[in-house]
């Protein structure tokens, strides 16, 4: 099976823009989370998607959105970008049952 | 006071070595994932545990839920094994992972 997939992979965009990433789970997962990376906060959990429905919420301002599609495919949205923002975004996908996580390779934000 | 937290920040032990990480939490949790996190980023799930002990190869995770504690052993650690190992939990029965800082592993030949 094809792991878990993320567009693009690298990203450079300016403050004030907005931004679109993408995840692809593996076939058969439906649950999709996505977690934030930076240098000084570690990694923070985002959101998680479970059949288009969102079932968690970390402690992020609303500029971090997500949605995600019938097909278990998973985007999130960034408005507004600031000098913060920058970071390593990683989805993640599993089952239900068991819920070990399958992390997909990141996409690479820089805001200047 | 991160809710997750992991010990030693960083760790330096020679091919062949026995290494311990330690990862203590102060939440109710349903499981607990040990990961692994590479340069450049990737990262993949090494275990995840709720009772017990768990083995795979060299490495082995075990969990005292009353402790609140879980330990990462690495058996006869090798350069390849050298990483970050991360600790996480949930909490819920959904996947809303909170994390430890890490532990930087380096394996010397």
């Amino acid at each position: 099976k094809a792991g878990v997939t993320q567009t693009p992979r690298y990203l450079i965009k300016t403050r004030g823009q907005q931004v679109t990433l993408s995840c692809s789970p593996i076939s058969g997962h439906r649950s999709v989370s996505w977690y934030q990376q930076t240098p000084g906060q570690g990694l923070q959990f985002l959101f998680e998607y479970f059949s288009e429905t969102q079932r968690n919420k970390g402690n992020f301002p609303g500029r971090f959105s997500g949605r995600q599609f019938s097909n278990s495919r998973s985007e999130m949205n960034v408005s507004t970008l600031e000098l913060g923002d920058s970071a390593l975004y990683l989805c993640a996908s599993s089952l239900v049952v068991p819920r070990t996580q399958y992390f997909g390779p990141g996409t690479r934000l820089l805001v200047l | 006071k991160n809710e997750v937290e992991q010990s030693p920040q960083n760790l330096t032990a020679q091919e062949g070595e026995f290494i311990t990480i330690n990862c203590s939490y102060s939440v109710g949790i349903s499981a607990l994932h040990w990961l692994q996190q590479h340069p450049g980023g990737g990262i993949v799930s090494l275990f995840m545990l709720s009772s017990g002990k768990k083995k795979h190869g060299r490495l082995i995770a075990t969990i005292n839920i009353q402790e609140k504690h879980s330990s990462l052993h690495i058996t006869a650690s090798h350069p390849r094994d050298s990483a970050v190992y991360i600790c996480a939990v949930t909490a819920d029965s959904w996947g809303k992972l909170q994390f430890g800082a890490g532990t930087q592993v380096v394996v010397t030949p």
